[in-house]
């Protein structure tokens, strides 16, 4: 089946720290990847995704690599903001074709915490 | 552009009361999807439909939840009777279906409920 595996949090960094939130995922077929962002009151939001194997995915500043290898899409960023400050949320979806095509399979979430 | 757009954004009442959230998705999307989070189970898919069929209802917690899309622009997930477990956040999300599994989800700002 397919599942989503990331790294409990909560994760509390300092402003400018390094980033890295790890995900890894089992799949039936060759899905594509996704990182999505919540901020507080809010709903999810897409950060990044990548579609095949070996596929960087990119956005403000935030990287996640498509590892078919070690099945992995770790999300990391060089210099965290206290702006950065939500609940992170990997996902994968089915590829291939059926009904069930997109439907998002979703990791727990990690809560990521900057001070300033 | 409008996003999703979901309503009431709080709902409190008591247990035994019918409740009804509702769900406009984004103009032009033919998928719309209901997710239920909670702290002690993450984020969970409840229902799913394509061109306002439902396809996946298998994550409905039980016979007290339904869920209808009467046309492409309208969409509701009832909960008769109402319990205090039902407590949680509702997030409706829509896409544009499209051939690889790749499309990106929206996500509207939820409605949080709670059953008193």
């Amino acid at each position: 089946g397919n599942s989503v595996t990331q790294m409990e949090g909560p994760v509390t960094l300092s402003e400018e720290a390094f980033l890295t939130i790890n995900c890894t995922y089992t799949a039936t077929g060759y899905p594509s990847l996704f990182w999505y962002v919540q901020y507080p009151g809010e709903g999810l939001q897409l950060l990044l995704k990548a579609t095949k194997a070996d596929d960087k995915g990119s956005n403000k500043g935030f990287e996640a690599t498509y590892r078919k290898e070690t099945t992995s899409f770790h999300l990391e960023k060089g210099s965290v903001q206290v702006s950065d400050s939500a609940v992170y949320f990997c996902a994968l979806s089915e590829s291939g074709r059926g009904s069930t095509l997109g439907r998002l399979y979703f990791g727990r979430g990690t809560q990521l915490t900057v001070w300033p | 552009d409008a996003g999703v757009i979901q309503s009431p954004r709080h709902e409190v009442t008591e247990m035994g009361q019918e409740v009804t959230l509702r769900c406009k998705p984004i103009s032009g999307h033919n998928s719309l999807f209901w997710y239920r989070q909670t702290m002690m189970r993450g984020l969970e898919l409840l229902i799913y439909f394509n061109n306002n069929v439902p396809i996946d209802d298998s994550g409905m917690p039980e016979d007290r939840f339904s869920a209808k899309m009467p046309n492409a622009s309208f969409s509701t997930l009832k909960i008769q009777p109402s319990e205090p477990r039902d407590s949680a956040v509702y997030f409706c999300a829509s896409r544009i279906r499209g051939q690889t599994g790749a499309d990106t989800q929206y996500f509207g700002p939820g409605t949080r409920l709670t059953v008193l």
